[in-house]
């Protein structure tokens, strides 16, 4: 699996959107890139994932640059809830081995 | 209501004891995966397993085992061999049938974790 690597943390005021970098460089074409965040003491929850086109659902956006070689998560309106660890991924798709986390950046979110 | 139930939420293990963890799942997925995480740091994969009877060692499968006897259940045991078991651990599982799209996701579900201490 490729190397992700996010800054360690971010703050963000909150109702602004909040934007969380990831670069990826090595990915290769068939590894997806997936988002997780994990909420201080809870299970990591899944967010959001892609593979080249930029994606959307209910809870986020996932933006990933033509080459590929980094993404961006976009919460659009942030709230105190979203205060986070958010996990960059990137990982074939299909398959049933473990998913690789490492730090992540912790999003804070100013009220 | 769907999920993954562990249990115990925190445990604490005396010197030399095996203490085992429960990871049950109503979701009707083939996989389970066990994970432990360390403060400031990111998940670490202990063990996996695909199907009931077979299981595949992860990144740091030393001084733990884990049994796959049914599909919604996926017990880990944290033998007196691991040295540094404080860490808090997390259970997960995802689907493997379906169609490709359902294959590509590698979505995983993740329960509330255990909390294991020395005493």
């Amino acid at each position: 699996d490729a190397k992700t690597t996010q800054p360690p943390s971010m703050d963000c005021a909150e109702g602004r959107a909040a934007n969380l970098p990831c670069n990826h460089s090595t990915i290769s074409g068939n590894e997806y890139v997936y988002w997780y965040r994990q909420i201080h003491s809870q299970g990591p929850q899944y967010i959001i994932h892609g593979l080249k086109n930029n994606e959307t659902n209910e809870m986020a956006s996932l933006i990933i640059t033509e080459d590929r070689k980094s993404s961006t998560l976009i919460l659009p309106h942030a709230t105190l809830r979203d205060t986070a660890v958010y996990y960059c991924i990137v990982k074939r798709g299909g398959g049933a081995d473990g998913l690789t986390f490492g730090k992540g950046t912790h999003l804070i979110i100013q009220p | 209501d769907g999920g993954i139930t562990q249990s115990p939420k925190y445990l604490f293990r005396k010197e030399g004891q095996n203490v085992t963890l429960s990871c049950e799942q109503n979701l009707n997925h083939d996989a389970m995966y066990w994970y432990r995480q360390d403060p400031g740091q990111g998940l670490r994969l202990i063990y996996y397993s695909q199907i009931v009877n077979d299981f595949q060692k992860g990144d740091i499968a030393e001084g733990y085992s884990v049994s796959r006897e049914k599909k919604e259940s996926f017990p880990l045991t944290v033998t007196s061999a691991q040295k540094n078991p404080t860490a808090f651990y997390l259970c997960a599982s995802s689907p493997l049938s379906g169609a490709g799209y359902y294959l590509a996701k590698n979505i995983q579900y993740f329960g509330a974790g255990t909390r294991l201490s020395v005493l």
